[in-house]
């Protein structure tokens, strides 16, 4: 069984400051973990996976997230908040094999200039 | 590369209607594609996995005989929404993955339907 929960529905931040999008996970095996980006009416666009390499996975547009399996984590982070950030993030968790993958329900990341 | 098209963008039909959406991998073949359901502001709702060659699977709640998939080859599905209803408007996302990109999921654009 695997589960994924994003702790906040919203993250507000100021253009310029960090940004913090937790995720956290449940699996009953090593899983893969991915976190997925959408703007308005757009399809959904990979940043980064996880798939049981380096704990710490760098991603498009300045983004990473470390893999913490004691933690069951997999928060996104980026330095420096653009304008162009905001969007619906979604945390995914897949075993791989025939499972499907389950998404987390997405966190809305607003930039104020 | 893993880039995945859906056609239509956008729809717009008649009560009673049938429409069908189109998902291909461009560049990969995707032994596996899925279907979703985004309504406004949420997340994406899984209607039905399938693939190539067989019989798609479906989520509970999703009826097969109203929302019909086809995976005829390694790089196209279809979901034809059978005599759709206002009830049906919604974005529909599909995504295609393989064993050969690690089971990552690559998404479509998304097809918005409006039945009026």
């Amino acid at each position: 069984a695997q589960s994924v929960t994003q702790l906040d529905s919203h993250v507000s931040v100021s253009e310029g400051t960090p940004v913090l999008l937790r995720c956290n996970y449940s699996s009953s095996y090593s899983p893969s973990l991915f976190w997925y980006v959408q703007h308005p009416n757009k399809g959904l666009q990979l940043l980064l996976k996880y798939t049981s390499a380096a704990t710490l996975v760098k991603g498009i547009n300045g983004f990473e997230a470390e893999f913490k399996k004691s933690e069951t984590s997999f928060h996104l982070t980026k330095p420096s908040a653009h304008m162009s950030d905001a969007a619906e993030y979604f945390c995914v968790v897949s075993l791989g094999g025939s499972y499907i993958p389950t998404f987390g329900r997405g966190t809305s990341l607003i930039v104020h200039p | 590369g893993a880039v995945v098209s859906q056609h239509p963008s956008r729809v717009i039909c008649k009560s009673g209607t049938s429409v069908k959406i189109e998902c291909r991998s461009l560049d990969f073949q995707a032994t596996t594609m899925f279907w979703y359901r985004q309504f406004p502001k949420k997340s994406l709702m899984l209607m039905a996995t399938s693939n190539e060659g067989s019989k798609a699977t479906y989520e509970q709640g999703v009826e097969k005989d109203k929302f019909l998939i086809n995976h005829a080859s390694l790089t196209l599905s279809t979901l034809t929404v059978t005599s759709a209803h206002p009830e049906d408007s919604s974005f529909y996302i599909c995504s295609a993955s393989s064993q050969g990109l690690q089971e990552t999921q690559y998404f479509g654009p998304g097809t918005r339907l409006l039945v009026l």
